[in-house]
This record gives C-alpha cells, structure tokens and sequence, in this order.
C-alpha cells in the first residue's frame, strides 16, 4: 500500500517559518490535504487540494506538492501553532485514504 | 455550526461487538459523503470506513473488512459503525468526520470529538 513519510518532529523559534514535509512516490500527482490536531483535540483541516485553506485558517499557512514531496509551510509561527501535523492522500491503488505518520511541531 | 457528536463508545471485551453512533447538526447531512477515522493512543490517524450520500457506495480498510460495518440514515442525520469481533488492535478514539463533497472527495472538513473504543479482557 501507499507510503507517506514524515519527520517524527520539527522545532522553530517563534515569528520563524516552518516547514514540514511529506514524502510519498510520485506524490506529485495525488491531491494533498494536511490537518492540524493540537492536544487532546480533534484535527482540523488546514489545507486541501495541496495548497487550498478552507474558510478560516490564516494565510500563513501554505502547501505545495511536486516530485516525491509535499510541503507544509507555516510562516510567522505562534506559539499556538504547536501541534501533530498530518498529511493525507486518496491511494489509487488500494481506492482508501493514507495518512502521514504525523509531525509534532515544536515552538521553541 | 457544524457539529459532529459520536457516542458508543467503552470498554469491550475481544470477540465482542460495539456500535458506534455520529450525530449530525448545521449542515445538509444527506449532501455529504461521512467516514470513521481512528487514532490508537499515542498513535496516528487510520482511516477507517467511508459512506457516500445516499449510501450506495461503501469503502472499509482491510484491517477491518468483514468485522465493521458503515451505515447511515439521512432522515435522522445520523452515522452508524457496526463492529464485531473486536480486537486489542481496535482499540482507539473513533473520529467521526465529514466529507468536502456528496461522493467522495477523501479530504474531512469537519471532526467530531471521538469515542474511546477500549478492547480488553
């Protein structure tokens, strides 16, 4: 089945920009969505369709997607941005949604 | 307001059966594909089983096909999850999360809170 790989962590200072990837084979092709989920919460949906936010979530969130990587973008980083950060693609192969392994962000 | 609550949940022992429940409220539910997504404690998201709007298309993961089942009933804007012979690897908090879209998208905009699944004996 498909494989998306993410860093376990990532640390940035605050008002710095972070960037957390997601790896997959070809994943350039697929559709990207990534979610936030904050302590004890639910996630959330962040950014769909590798570069699209839904209603409310502030700019200084961003996606790309090419090659073998996707890329999560979080500029001007606030301490509030501390979370698990998911990726998520539909799977042709085996017709099911995959998920990353999850990123813990941490503001430094 | 969106709001997705899921109840059900509790502790079960392995080879029983549990049914879990989603209720939907501010939106069009019978507009939206549904799932049922899962997360072991400590652990990642898995997806686990999706429905489309009029439930004429059904997906479940092979960890759990032939002991879950996903249903719905549009009239009372409510997501069903039918689980037999359950398993210690089942255990988990179970998401109940919308769809973008009435077929299947595979992207969820809105989560509930979860029910704790517990299987041991």
């Amino acid at each position: 089945s498909y494989v998306l790989t993410q860093p376990p962590s990532v640390s940035v200072a605050p008002g710095k920009t972070a960037k957390i990837t997601c790896g997959g084979d070809n994943v350039g092709v697929k559709s990207m969505h990534w979610y936030q989920q904050q302590p004890g919460q639910a996630p959330v949906l962040i950014i769909y369709y590798d570069s699209d936010r839904p209603s409310g979530i502030p700019e200084r969130f961003s996606g790309t997607n090419s090659g073998n990587t996707a890329t999560l973008t979080i500029s001007r980083v606030e301490a509030g941005d501390e979370a698990d950060y998911y990726c998520q693609v539909w799977d042709t192969g085996s017709a099911h949604p995959v998920f990353g392994g999850g990123t813990k962000l941490t503001v430094l | 307001e969106v709001q997705l609550v899921e109840s059900g949940g509790g502790l079960v022992l392995p080879g029983r059966s549990l049914r879990l429940s989603c209720a939907a409220s501010g939106f069009n539910f019978d507009d939206f594909a549904m799932h049922w997504v899962r997360q072991a404690p400590g652990k990642g998201l898995e997806w686990v089983s999706g429905i489309n709007w009029n439930s004429n298309t059904i997906y479940h993961a092979d960890s759990v096909k032939g002991r879950f089942t996903i249903s719905r009933d549009n009239a009372k804007k409510s997501l069903s999850l039918q689980m037999n012979n359950l398993r210690a690897e089942d255990t988990a908090l179970y998401y109940c999360a919308k769809d973008r879209l009435r077929y299947f998208d595979w992207s969820f905009d809105y989560w509930g809170q979860g029910t704790l699944v517990t299987v041991s004996s």
